[in-house]
């Protein structure tokens, strides 16, 4: 149980193109879902948290207007990288928490994006 | 605000070693602790979790107790494997979410 699902897994794109990155939970509703960037060896930066149907909050330093998120359903978010560029090349990952214990997560298998 | 401190890496043993990962913590109030496992270009996996003091957490061989005295929740493993070889985060789960330590590398080898 607690399976969430990432796709693309890759992908390449040229500058000032737009990325969409979907994540579903697979057999759970999540209330909340996470957006996460990683640089190579390094931790986790936490993006945004979006919860269904409302405004994603971003954290400090995010672009929203860069970054968008939608939060559509329990089981499905989306962030779409806008007018991609060569530093927003990075290892994003997501992941989504059921509502029971406060903090667990269940995280995605991640989406390598590398622009051109 | 909360934060979560642990041993930087590589950390390099030998098959059948003992392991241990340092990880200790400041947080307000009652967080959660987690360990979380990653695997080469992969995402996390939840290894294993503690809700409240002296809780102690396993999974996979690997164990962790939560020592509110000394604010720690450190990880063990009595003999790893070659497959253990990932990057280890500690993480505290509080109001604002999971927040992690740096990570530590972890290279067994045979």
């Amino acid at each position: 149980g607690a399976v969430v699902s990432q796709h693309p897994s890759w992908v390449i794109c040229k500058s000032g193109t737009s990325v969409k990155i979907e994540c579903r939970s697979l057999d759970f509703q999540a209330t909340t879902m996470f957006w996460y960037r990683q640089f190579p060896k390094q931790s986790l930066m936490l993006m945004a948290t979006s919860n269904e149907g409302s405004k994603a909050t971003y954290e400090q330093g995010v672009e929203k207007d860069k970054f968008l998120i939608n939060h559509a359903s329990l089981t499905l978010s989306t962030l779409t990288v806008t007018s991609a560029h060569p530093e927003d090349s990075s290892f994003y990952i997501c992941s989504a928490h059921m509502g029971r214990l406060r903090g667990e997560q269940y995280f995605g298998p991640g989406t390598r994006l590398t622009v051109t | 605000g909360d934060s979560v401190t642990q041993m930087e890496g590589p950390v390099t043993l030998s098959e059948e070693a003992f392991l241990t990962i340092n990880c200790t913590y400041t947080a307000t109030g009652y967080p959660s602790l987690f360990w979380y496992v990653q695997y080469p270009g992969e995402g996390l996996q939840l290894l294993l979790k503690a809700t409240k003091a002296d809780d102690k957490g396993s999974n996979k061989g690997f164990e962790a107790t939560y020592r509110k005295e000394t604010t720690s929740f450190h990880l063990e493993k009595g003999s790893v494997q070659v497959s253990d070889s990932a990057v280890y985060f500690c993480a505290l789960g509080g109001a604002d979410g999971l927040t992690f330590g740096k990570g530590t590398h972890l290279i067994i080898q045979p």
